[in-house]
């Protein structure tokens, strides 16, 4: 079945500093990408998507790229801050369902 | 702007207790999802819903656990009898049902404690 994989964390980075977070994924067909982002007690949240090959995702600074040939949609952000502090989960739908990673928690500190 | 809300936000029970947990999804979605979400196994849907049906209910604990729609503005999710185990927070979704590619929007969750 379809599945996805994410880099464990945590992640723990400072403020500026340059952000990956690496997903691939297995799956029939060609699904839909995702990024959701979970802050402390609250639901997840769209971060970005991408619907085909080569499209790119973004939003907020984010930045993430459906690589077919690698089956990735690694995350990325060029200088972080200490409100991106959240659990980052990469998720993929080829039907109406959504197949979650088990999510990255970034901290970044001052 | 539209959000989905839940309630209780947060519940404390002991065990054989009956809970239930209520959505309202935004108003205009037809399609309705529930996840548990622990840190052992994180998120699991447990069950969904368009316009109403229940499509897939395959993650749910069938003896104990249910799901309904009574109107196109509220999904409840019951367990009874509930047990230590069932402690997780449980979110409720909702969507456009696009075939792929749809976004879904999440409520805040409840978290749940059985004792």
């Amino acid at each position: 079945g379809d599945s996805v994989t994410q880099m464990e964390g945590p992640v723990t980075l400072s403020e500026e500093a340059f952000l990956t977070i690496n997903c691939t994924y297995t799956a029939t067909g060609y699904p839909s990408l995702f990024w959701y982002v979970q802050y402390p007690g609250e639901g997840l949240q769209l971060l970005l998507k991408a619907t085909k090959a080569d499209d790119k995702g973004s939003n907020k600074g984010f930045e993430a790229t459906y690589r077919k040939e690698t089956t990735s949609f690694h995350l990325e952000k060029g200088s972080v801050q200490v409100s991106d502090s959240a659990v980052y989960f990469c998720a993929l739908s080829g039907s109406e369902k959504l197949v979650f990673g088990k999510g990255t928690k970034l901290t970044v500190n001052p | 702007d539209a959000r989905v809300t839940q309630t209780p936000r947060h519940k404390v029970t002991e065990m054989g207790q009956e809970v239930t947990m209520r959505c309202q999804p935004i108003l205009g979605h037809n399609t309705v999802f529930w996840y548990r979400q622990t840190m052992m196994q994180g998120l699991e849907l447990l069950a969904y819903f368009r316009n109403r049906a229940p499509l897939d209910d395959s993650g749910m604990p069938k003896d104990r656990f249910s799901a309904e729609m009574p109107d196109a503005t509220l999904a409840t999710l019951k367990i009874q009898p509930s047990e230590p185990r069932d402690s997780a927070v449980y979110f409720c979704a909702s969507g456009l049902g696009d075939t792929k590619g749809g976004t879904q929007y999440f409520g805040p969750g409840t978290r749940l404690l059985v004792l």
